[in-house]
């Protein structure tokens, strides 16, 4: 049981590039996210979904996209990276039984 | 005003001491409140839900202030070990997802 599971650990990237982080969870939870942490701006919500095949805006959706086709995985795209998402961007994901969610262990990526 | 705001500190207190951290919210509609831990460049894990009755979990006692709009933390006989950034998150309303807005966290050393 490895919880939640994201990849890549690092990246960097160049202004323009595209990339895709995967997101994992093996926990058969309904409900998933993606945050982004910067520094003094503590955790934001950029996309979320309640169940497979759905996805919703967070706080700051600008410059991403999402999909989940299948309950397990999330996947978070950037089209065109811009320096202004370098960040630390985690994933989490809930049971319907309660509030708690459990967080991947982060992809730290840099935009050049 | 934002949604959630906490006191970055740092804080640092010897061991043994005792340290308390407030956070106050803005949406007087909001369900569920939590503190979650994270270390330096991990991932938020849930250190406890914050009940309305408030709760304690050995040496950490969290508590709801619903008329000021307010939760808060206390560590009693602090060790090496709680040194962190502790999180708060509110679940802001009924059927929002389950979503959490966080706050940016308060940074605690526990000095020797």
């Amino acid at each position: 049981n490895a919880g939640v599971t994201q990849t890549p650990k690092f990246r960097v990237l160049k202004t323009g590039q595209s990339m895709t982080l995967l997101c994992a969870q093996d926990m058969n939870h309904e409900y998933m996210y993606w945050y982004r942490q910067d520094p003094g701006m503590g955790l934001r919500l950029i996309h979320y979904s309640v169940g497979e095949g759905t996805t919703a805006k967070g706080e700051v959706p600008d410059g991403y996209n999402v999909s989940r086709l299948k309950k397990q995985n999330f996947l978070l795209g950037l089209e065109s990276a811009a320096p202004s998402q370098t960040s630390v961007y985690f994933c989490a994901s809930l049971g319907v039984s309660n509030y708690e969610q459990y967080f991947g262990p982060g992809t730290r990526l840099t935009v050049t | 005003r934002k949604e959630v705001e906490q006191d970055p500190g740092p804080f640092n207190v010897p061991e043994g001491a005792t340290v308390a951290f407030n956070c106050t919210y803005s949406n007087s509609a909001s369900q569920s409140f939590f503190w979650y831990r994270q270390d330096c460049r991990k991932e938020p894990k849930l250190l406890m839900s914050v009940y309305s009755s408030g709760n304690e979990d050995g040496r950490f006692t969290a508590q709801l202030n619903r008329a000021s709009q307010y939760i808060s933390l206390l560590i009693r006989d602090s060790k090496l070990s709680d040194s962190a950034t502790y999180l708060c998150a509110v679940n802001p309303e009924a059927g929002s997802a389950r979503q959490l807005t966080f706050g940016s966290g308060t940074q605690l050393t526990v000095l020797p």
